[in-house]
């Protein structure tokens, strides 16, 4: 059972042009939602994340929006440069009972910015 | 060095062998994990150590060992292992274990079993 899904395998923009990477996820327990980019060649490196409280978290050129109620969350890249291109991934993270904390990664989306 | 290093970066193995995957993380962080990409399959968490204590393993075979003899280093035992288990293996660090806690990767082992 694939609690986070990443349903677009690919995407591929315009320089300059925004970029919306998709994640849904089914587990109402996740409360925290992180994206990691990945190049080839080199473990995901941490982008952005948010917290549930929270529907908007903006860094710089990144966003990522929280729809609780649809158990949806995206990634808007703006403007979208050649070396956003990349694997980006959706991970949420839950507290189960006991107290112990689980990290679910989705297959990624890979982005590539056209010149 | 600096961040994450895992060595070897490639692994290539028979099903009958015994080899060991090396993480070793210069944050000085408190907690490592393993993780397991397989192609067009979500990263998944296979183990996780806290201060040198085993604090979860995700169902993995036991042809799968871990071994973390201090915060500094972790390591992945390989033995008779399958085909299946191809795949890229992603060693990671936090200050704590809370998942809240931003994980820094090593750019991982792809181990190729034959």
């Amino acid at each position: 059972d694939q609690q986070v899904k990443q349903n677009s395998p690919s995407l591929s923009v315009q320089e300059g042009r925004i970029s919306i990477l998709n994640c849904d996820y089914t587990n109402s327990m996740f409360d925290y939602f992180l994206w990691y980019k990945k190049y080839p060649a080199e473990g995901p490196t941490f982008l952005i994340s948010i917290s549930s409280i929270k529907d908007k978290n903006e860094d710089g050129r990144f966003t990522v929006f929280l729809n609780k109620s649809a158990k949806h969350l995206s990634l808007h890249i703006v403007p979208s440069q050649p070396g956003d291109s990349a694997v980006y991934f959706c991970a949420a993270s839950a507290v189960y009972q006991g107290g112990s904390e689980k990290l679910v990664f989705g297959k990624g989306t890979k982005l590539t910015v056209n010149p | 060095e600096t961040g994450v290093t895992q060595t070897p970066r490639h692994l290539v193995m028979g099903m009958t062998n015994k080899k060991s995957l090396k993480c070793e993380q210069h944050l000085g962080h408190n907690a490592m994990y393993w993780y397991k990409q397989s192609a067009k399959k979500p990263l998944e968490l296979m183990f996780v150590y806290n201060f040198k204590e085993q604090t979860e393993n995700n169902s993995v075979p036991s042809r799968f060992s871990p071994e973390c003899p201090n915060s500094s280093h972790l390591f992945l035992h390989l033995h008779t292992l399958q085909p299946e288990d191809s795949a890229l293996y992603l060693c990671a660090s936090t200050s704590g274990v809370e998942y809240t806690d931003t994980q820094y990767f090593g750019p991982g082992t792809r181990l190729t079993v034959l």
